[in-house]
């Protein structure tokens, strides 16, 4: 069963940049059936997309976030990461990493980042 | 791009049936597949509905969608309703370029 995991820092000052990673466990991320995104939810609030990468290494980013996200993707170590730049309060959030095809499944667990001084 | 429109909240009492609604700025809801999820406090979504109207196994058949393209809306209705409902539900589809698009959510209250 496809298992999900992100890690990362829970905190991050304004202005610095955020990096979560997601261990991907009972798949592989170089499946050619699937891409691997970031959502994230502020708190309370609803979900937003962030991007997505697939197999090959192409990159789809929401054109809000475009010019501070890079996803990248380790295959050797079958993981994939985020890194949002220049953060400031809005980006504070539960992130979650999660497969897709035309579905976003299975999610992982999330992780909370709050970004102050 | 275009943005997918939710009530913020609906209520309804067990054994009811509820429909939630997810209605397209711009551009037919049938251009791409809708999905819906399920969000319980603290816990990841999970998907309810997929491809507009297919069920995950494990999704019990109370769970139904669907699309009308002369509302251009997505539709998803729980019939049967179960306290275990009580949950956010969100829609979601992709534009044209592959970016993902939610809608806001609905909270669903079971009273």
């Amino acid at each position: 069963q496809l298992h999900l995991q992100e890690s990362g820092p829970g905190l991050v000052r304004p202005s610095e940049t955020l990096s979560l990673t997601c261990s991907v466990s009972g798949g592989s991320i170089s499946n050619d059936n699937f891409y691997w995104g970031w959502i994230r939810q502020p708190p309370g609030k609803g979900l937003e997309w962030i991007g997505s990468i697939y197999y090959s290494g192409s990159t789809y980013y929401n054109p809000s976030l475009r010019s501070r996200v890079t996803i990248s993707m380790d295959t050797s170590k079958n993981q994939f990461s985020l890194r949002l730049n220049s953060v400031t309060a809005a980006d504070t959030a539960v992130y979650y990493c999660a497969r897709r095809a035309r579905r976003i499944d299975p999610w992982g667990q999330g992780t909370l980042v709050t970004v102050s001084s | 791009n275009f943005m997918l429109t939710q009530p913020h909240s609906v209520s309804e009492s067990p054994g009811k049936t509820v429909t939630i609604s997810c209605t397209r700025s711009s551009g037919s809801i049938a251009t791409d597949y809708v999905q819906w999820y399920q969000q319980r406090p603290g816990s990841s979504p999970t998907t309810v509905i997929y491809e507009d109207n297919q069920r995950p196994s494990g999704v019990p058949d109370r769970f139904s969608g669907s699309i009308d393209s002369s509302s251009n809306s997505a539709s998803l209705t729980i019939s049967g309703l179960k306290t275990e409902d009580e949950a956010d539900y969100y829609c979601q589809s992709y534009d044209g370029s592959n970016q993902g698009v939610f809608g806001g959510g609905t909270k669903l209250t079971v009273l």
